[in-house]
């Protein structure tokens, strides 16, 4: 049974870089067919998908946040990671990692609230 | 960026009944389009993908139908475990997800 696990500081500064790792557990990232994904939740913006990564390093970003995204993998931990930088309390959300099944999301962490404050 | 947009923003019914929601994109997504469950505090739940397969272990009184820019959600008979928040996302041009709709209990 697959199981995913967000972890990183719950608290991050201003203009301070957000970083998140997620853990699978029950399973491995190496598959072709599977990506896997960060989507974030606030109670302005709903559900907001962020990019998504395969074990091979392929990577899509939403438009509009690329250019602070980072997502990595490191498939011999089985784990990906996420850096979000310049933050502001807009970026103040629950974080979730999740397995994407052909752009579906099926499994999902429990979710991480990242508060940006100073 | 597909907009999707879910109505009503809010449904309220009573168990037993029959539960329709829509999404509409703001342009077609061919079938490319899921469902997701949402209660307090959790993660949300894949119902639905590609318009109308149901994912692992969901009831089957859960069903999705629609395609290009229109989709309905209809749950036949509402069980008290229903009562949620319902997100549709599409996969057709990168991700998005819509605003979700809250089903009440009446």
């Amino acid at each position: 049974h697959l199981q995913l696990q967000e972890s990183g500081p719950g608290l991050v500064k201003p203009s301070e870089t957000l970083f998140l790792t997620c853990t699978v557990a029950g399973g491995s990232l190496n598959s072709d067919n599977h990506y896997w994904g960060w989507i974030r939740q606030t109670p302005g913006k709903g559900l907001e998908w962020l990019g998504s990564i395969s074990y091979s390093g392929d990577i899509y970003h939403k438009p509009s946040l690329k250019s602070r995204v980072t997502i990595s993998v490191d498939t011999s931990k089985n784990q990906f990671f996420l850096g979000l930088n310049s933050v502001t309390a807009a970026d103040t959300a629950v974080y979730y990692c999740a397995k994407s099944f052909g752009g579906s999301f099926d499994y999902w962490g429990q979710g991480t609230l990242v508060t940006v404050s100073s | 960026e597909i907009v999707l947009t879910q109505s009503p923003a809010t449904l309220s019914l009573s168990p037993g009944q029959r539960a329709t929601l829509s999404c509409r994109a703001s342009e077609s997504v061919s079938h490319y389009l899921a469902w997701y469950q949402q209660k307090p505090g959790q993660a949300p739940r894949l119902l639905i993908y590609d318009a109308s397969n149901r994912a692992t272990g969901i009831p089957a009184r859960f069903s999705g139908s629609g395609s290009g820019t229109d989709f309905t959600l209809t749950i036949s008979s509402l069980e008290p475990e229903d009562f949620a928040v319902y997100y549709c996302q599409q996969r057709s041009n990168l991700l998005t997800f819509g605003q979700g709709t809250r089903l009440d209990i009446k």
